[in-house]
């Protein structure tokens, strides 16, 4: 168990420029989810992953959010057209889950992002 | 809907005194309720959870939390603190168990714990 992956840890960028983050779950777990942390707050759903496929979007996912899973293994979250409010630290988790049940999650370290 | 309030924003103990950590929830069915645990710049880590008939769950590094349906209440405690302690703490809401519990998590706003020496 070498727990979950995230790449950048910290990604310093121009409004408007585009930004792709990576996380590498660990590798039994098929559930892969997407957080936003903002400062002084509590972590915010954004989508989750089972295996490859994309179940569930939250609102604050906005059109110029995207998510994939292709492989159902690694996924990325790419921000296109980055705002200054898009500045907040990315979470991603894993766990694995069975009909009936799921197990906690287990979360990466996150990225941090900063709009200039 | 489900919701999760922690009632103090910053809680200020000294070092080997109780730690209580207050929480509420709303939940219209059967919830799964969890304590994680962030140190600066790091990502959450598990304390605790309660998915079961078990109302007093232990986790680890001697934290506890208590289920009182009776009181929508999950309140993390600690006889003893540490000051490798002090960390922002989330209550945490999951739900349903069971066939649909998609796992999503909704957090409470935290509670910053301090640890005098």
């Amino acid at each position: 168990d070498t727990g979950v992956s995230q790449n950048p840890r910290h990604k310093i960028t121009k409004r408007g420029q585009n930004v792709t983050f990576r996380c590498d779950p660990i590798s039994e777990h098929n559930r892969l989810y997407w957080y936003r942390q903002t400062l002084g707050q509590g972590p915010e759903f954004l989508t989750y992953f089972q295996n490859e496929a994309q179940l569930e979007k939250s609102r604050l996912l906005s059109d110029r959010f995207s998510a994939e899973r292709p492989k159902g293994s690694f996924s990325t979250l790419e921000i296109q057209r980055t705002e200054q409010g898009d500045s907040a630290m990315y979470l991603c988790a894993s766990s694995l889950a069975w009909p009936g049940g799921v197990q906690p999650q287990h979360f990466g370290d996150g990225t941090r992002l900063s709009i200039l | 809907a489900q919701s999760v309030t922690q009632l103090d924003s910053h809680v200020s103990v000294s070092e080997g005194t109780p730690v209580l950590l207050r929480c509420n929830y709303s939940s219209s069915y059967s919830p799964s309720l969890f304590w994680y645990v962030q140190h600066p710049n790091k990502g959450l880590q598990l304390l605790l959870k309660y998915t079961s008939a078990a109302t007093l769950v232990k986790g680890i590094n001697g934290f506890e939390a208590e289920f009182k349906k009776s009181e929508t209440s999950f309140h993390l405690t600690k006889p003893s603190a540490h000051m490798s302690d002090a960390a922002e703490y989330f209550c945490v809401v999951s739900g349903p168990r069971g066939s649909g519990n998609t796992g999503k998590l909704i957090f409470g706003q935290g509670t910053t714990l301090q640890v005098k020496p």
